[in-house]
């Protein structure tokens, strides 16, 4: 099992509509999560972050975070093009011993006009 | 100018060649990283660095080493380059536990 996975995709969501990305880990003892965004050939870009159960909303960006299932996910909603984007998961496996992330292979958003 | 600075932007280089790769930042973060990201395997860690006498293997640290020149420097050396080592590679910084990582701008480097 990966320590972080995530579906490839592609998610394709029409414009306008709610895109909703995926995040399992495999660490209970994982504190901080964090969601990338990754245009094409650019480098990794800090979305949202989130270190307890329940939610986290910051502009049209929701992340969510349930320890007990070990998922995270996070929510677009009114998705536009410009979204359309690779999204990384990474979680700090291990707690607070370490301060190194390990990332999920990404989920491919596609938003169509 | 960018907070997290690495050059070359792209290279080209032949088998068996040694190559450095370079990481400036500006943002005054102790822990530095080394990442190579692959199609399909995502971003994986190479190296990382708490201070300038602290360096560390990560999951795939072979046929790779590193030099924390200052706390704001810190390069990543290919020994004898080979073709799967072809690859983007990014350079990133951390303030602590619950910041998260700033990513520079990454290098592709390709191995002939």
């Amino acid at each position: 099992q990966k320590e972080v996975e995530q579906n490839s995709g592609p998610l394709s969501v029409p414009e306008g509509a709610i895109a909703s990305l995926n995040c399992t880990y495999s660490d209970r003892g994982s504190q901080s999560f964090f969601w990338y965004r990754q245009y094409s050939g650019k480098s990794p870009e800090l979305i949202m972050s989130i270190y307890s159960n329940g939610d986290k909303e910051d502009g049209r960006f929701t992340a969510q975070l349930n320890k007990a299932s070990q998922y995270v996910s996070l929510l677009i909603r009114d998705s536009q093009p410009s979204d359309s984007a690779t999204y990384l998961c990474a979680a700090n496996l291990g707690g607070g011993a370490t301060n190194k992330l390990i990332f999920g292979t990404g989920t491919l958003l596609a938003v169509q006009p | 100018d960018a907070d997290v600075t690495q050059t070359p932007r792209n290279r080209i280089t032949k088998t068996g060649k040694r190559i450095m790769l370079e990481c400036s930042q500006t943002k005054g973060h102790d822990r530095m990283y080394w990442y190579r990201q692959d199609p399909g395997l995502g971003l994986r860690l190479i190296y990382y660095s708490f201070d300038v006498k602290d360096i560390n293997k990560g999951e795939i640290s072979d046929g790779y080493s590193v030099s924390r020149q200052a706390q704001a420097k810190f390069s990543l050396s290919l020994e004898s380059a080979i073709p799967n080592q072809t690859a983007l590679y990014f350079c990133a910084t951390s303030l602590g536990l619950d910041y998260g990582y700033t990513f520079g701008s990454g290098t592709r480097l390709t191995v002939v």
